[in-house]
C-alpha cells in the first residue's frame, strides 16, 4: 500500500520552457503533498507543502512565482517549473501523506530528474 | 531549527558483516524521526519511523533502530548486510502530520565481498 506515482520520470527540455511534474497518491488519499528539491550527491531539501484545496506554503527562499504549486484534488499535486532555466536543473520528489492522523510518514514518489538545456 | 546529522559520509562493509549508521538531530519538541533508503536514481524508501513508545524500533529488510533521547541519536542498525543493501540512506526529523522532512546529507553505504 501506499503508492505514490510521479510523472515523468525525466525530461529534458530547452531554457525557457514551463514543465509540469505530476505527483499522484494511487491507494490512499493525500491531504498534505510536498515537494523537494535534491541536488547531485545532496540531501533533499522541502521546497513547499501543499494541501488539498488551499495555497502552498514555501520555504524560505523558493521563489513561489518560479515553482508554481497545484493540489487539487486529495490525490494529485502538480509542480510547474515556470520559464526554467540551466539552474533549475536537479532531482525532484514529491511526498505524499494522510495526514488525518500525525503520526503517518511521508510516501515517496520515484522522482524526476530535470535537465535544462 | 530543526536539523539533522548524519556524520559519516561514506561507510564500507564486508557483506556478512554488522551495520550501524549514526544519526544525530536537533528538535525542540519530542521529534518524529525516520530513515529512508535511495537507490541510485531513485525515489525513497521508509526503512522506519519512530513516533513514540518503544526506542528500539524494527523496520524493513531487517534493520532497526535506536531512539536514545539523552543522546539525540537515532542509529540504525542491521546484524547482517547483503550486497543489496549498497545504497544512499538518510536520517530524517519532523513535527509530524503536515511537517515537511529535514534530512541529514546522508550516507553512501558500500558493500564489500
Amino acid at each position: 500500500g501506499a503508492v505514490v506515482s510521479q510523472h515523468p520520470s525525466r525530461v529534458i527540455c530547452k531554457s525557457g520552457t514551463s514543465v509540469k511534474i505530476e505527483c499522484r497518491s494511487l491507494d490512499f488519499q493525500a491531504t498534505t503533498m510536498f515537494w523537494y528539491r535534491q541536488f547531485p550527491k545532496q540531501s533533499l531539501m522541502l521546497m513547499a507543502t501543499s494541501n488539498e484545496g488551499s495555497k502552498a506554503t514555501y520555504e524560505q527562499g523558493v521563489e513561489k512565482d518560479k515553482f508554481l504549486i497545484n493540489h487539487a484534488s486529495l490525490t494529485l499535486s502538480t509542480l510547474t517549473v515556470t520559464s526554467a532555466h540551466p539552474e533549475d536543473s536537479s532531482f525532484y520528489i514529491c511526498s505524499a501523506s494522510w495526514t488525518a492522523y500525525s503520526n503517518q510518514p511521508q510516501h515517496f514518489g520515484d522522482g524526476t530528474r530535470l535537465s535544462i538545456l | 531549527a530543526q536539523s539533522v546529522t548524519q556524520p559519516d559520509i561514506h561507510i564500507t562493509v564486508s557483506e556478512g558483516a554488522s551495520l550501524e549508521l549514526r544519526c544525530n538531530y536537533s528538535y525542540g519538541a519530542t521529534p518524529y524521526l525516520f530513515w529512508y533508503v535511495q537507490s541510485p536514481g531513485q525515489g525513497l524508501q521508509l526503512l522506519l519511523k519512530y513516533f513514540s513508545g518503544d526506542t528500539l524500533v524494527q523496520g524493513i529488510k531487517g534493520f532497526e533502530a535506536e531512539f536514545k533521547r539523552s543522546q539525540s541519536s537515532f542509529n540504525l542498525r542491521k546484524p547482517s548486510v547483503h550486497w543489496s543493501d549498497a545504497a544512499e540512506y538518510f536520517c530524517a526529523v519532523s513535527g509530524g502530520g503536515a511537517d515537511g522532512l529535514t534530512f541529514g546529507k546522508g550516507t553512501h553505504l558500500i558493500i564489500q565481498p
